[in-house]
């Protein structure tokens, strides 16, 4: 199975400033058919998740610009250009190259 | 507006059986590939299972393989996952989630259902 693994696993952001969520996989997730499986999701408190971020870099329907994702073969991030309150919550990213689909421990985004 | 909502979840013992539903509605729902994914109290998500639209390329985590079953109903709408020989460890939230188009990924996500298995 690949792993995921995010850093860090706790982000105190100040209102107003960048917040930057790290993700590498223990393999490629280059996929046979040339694209990169990789998402991030967003979860709230009490919420389900909810996509952000596909194919490493395409930010979803109705998602924010200050969201945005980077990356390649097994590094991968997500950034937060202006962190607002509305954004608190867990990120976590999932690969969809290969199955089992697994996803990374979450990443905790709290306000300082 | 595309809807999912979960049900059947609840209190069940160990080896025993649940099984859930998920009732779709806002989209063409024999056109997408359907997933299970769960997440125990304070946890993170887990992959469970996917169906294609068909329903007929079905994949399992290693953890439900043999135990699981998911399945599904084009002329209702509907998803499933039968869970059989129910352990402590598969006490979660469940959550159903539609495949993205032209993606692996899951676009959207229902409010779960949880499902504890305790004596």
């Amino acid at each position: 199975d690949i792993v995921m693994t995010q850093t860090p696993l706790s982000s105190p952001v100040t209102l107003g400033q960048p917040a930057s969520i790290s993700c590498r996989s223990s393999q490629s997730l280059v996929h046979s058919d040339g694209n990169t499986y990789l998402s991030w999701l967003q979860q709230r408190p009490g919420q389900p998740p909810r996509l952000l971020i596909y194919k490493i870099s395409n930010r979803f329907s109705g998602v924010p610009d200050r969201f945005s994702g980077s990356g390649a073969g097994t590094d991968f991030t997500l950034k937060i250009s202006r962190v607002e309150a509305e954004d608190v919550g867990v990120y976590y990213c999932m690969q969809g190259t290969q199955f089992p689909r697994t996803f990374g421990q979450g990443t905790k985004v709290e306000i300082k | 507006e595309v809807q999912l909502l979960e049900s059947g979840g609840g209190l069940v013992q160990p080896g025993g059986s649940l099984r859930l539903s998920c009732a779709a509605s806002g989209f063409t729902f024999s056109s997408y590939a359907m997933s299970w994914v769960r997440q125990a109290p304070g946890k993170e998500l887990e992959w469970v299972s996917v169906i294609s639209g068909g329903g007929g390329t079905i994949y399992y985590a290693g953890s439900a393989k043999g135990r699981f079953t998911i399945s599904r109903d084009n002329s209702k709408n509907t998803l499933y996952l039968q869970m059989d020989s129910l352990r402590a460890e598969d006490t979660a939230v469940y959550y159903c989630a539609k495949g993205l188009t032209g993606t692996t990924d899951f676009d959207y996500w229902g409010q779960g259902t949880l499902v504890t298995v305790s004596s």
